[in-house]
């Protein structure tokens, strides 16, 4: 079946950097994505989201920009912190669905 | 305090044996999820229910039963027809479903000695 996918599964970045995480999904019929935070040990946190009408949005310190052209999902972070080590997971929604589809993560490493 | 509790944070089980997690929200969503997540992978949907005494498969159901007698509860049980069942258990809940953000629990992590 049709899956979201991540192009890397680490990154590592200074403190005080941008971090740009990136995710492929392939089925054209999902019309909602959400980025989640994922610490060691503990549930999901909800970061933002975005529904297919729109191809931008920010919140505070993080962006979520998205190209429905080739269906590709990125969350940007501005000022990257130390608490913002975490793993990051996008997930789909599909048209009419109830669940969603996640990614496998990208393990962002924020280093002083 | 609104939010989705799990429990046991922690959990045991010796082979052959059935376990139940708990879920618990009190959020007031009609929607509830579980996930199983393995080391190093993403989520993957065991069950979900829309409302109360409704419930659907997900991606891998099979050695997983559910019920869902209260809005406010959706335990999961892990029979011992699931032959892999060492992982990290994770309950979630939404308004309605579509469209909507999906509140996750802390997480249950069941270890099969």
């Amino acid at each position: 079946g049709e899956s979201v996918g991540l192009h890397l599964p680490t990154l590592s970045v200074q403190e005080g950097d941008n971090s740009i995480i990136n995710c492929a999904y392939s089925n054209s019929a999902s019309d909602y994505f959400i980025w989640y935070k994922q610490e060691s040990g503990k549930g999901p946190q909800f970061i933002i989201d975005i529904r297919s009408n729109m191809d931008k949005r920010q919140g505070q310190r993080v962006t979520v920009l998205l190209n429905k052209t080739v269906k590709h999902l990125s969350l940007q972070i501005a000022a990257t912190q130390p608490g913002d080590s975490a793993v990051y997971f996008c997930a789909e929604n599909l048209n009419s669905g109830y669940a969603l589809n996640f990614g496998k993560g990208t393990s962002l490493l924020v280093t002083p | 305090d609104g939010g989705i509790t799990q429990s046991p944070k922690y959990l045991f089980r010796k082979e052959g044996q059935n376990v139940t997690l708990s879920c618990e929200q009190n959020l007031n969503h009609d929607a509830m999820y579980w996930y199983r997540q393995d080391p190093g992978q993403g989520l993957r949907l065991i069950y979900y229910s829309q409302i109360v005494n409704d419930f659907q498969k997900g991606d891998i159901a099979e050695g997983y039963s559910v019920s869902r007698e209260k809005k406010e509860s959706f335990p999961l049980t892990v029979t011992s027809a699931q032959k892999n069942p060492t992982a990290f258990y994770l309950c979630a809940s939404s308004i309605e479903g579509h469209l909507d953000e999906q509140f996750f629990g802390p997480g249950t992590r069941l270890t099969v000695l």
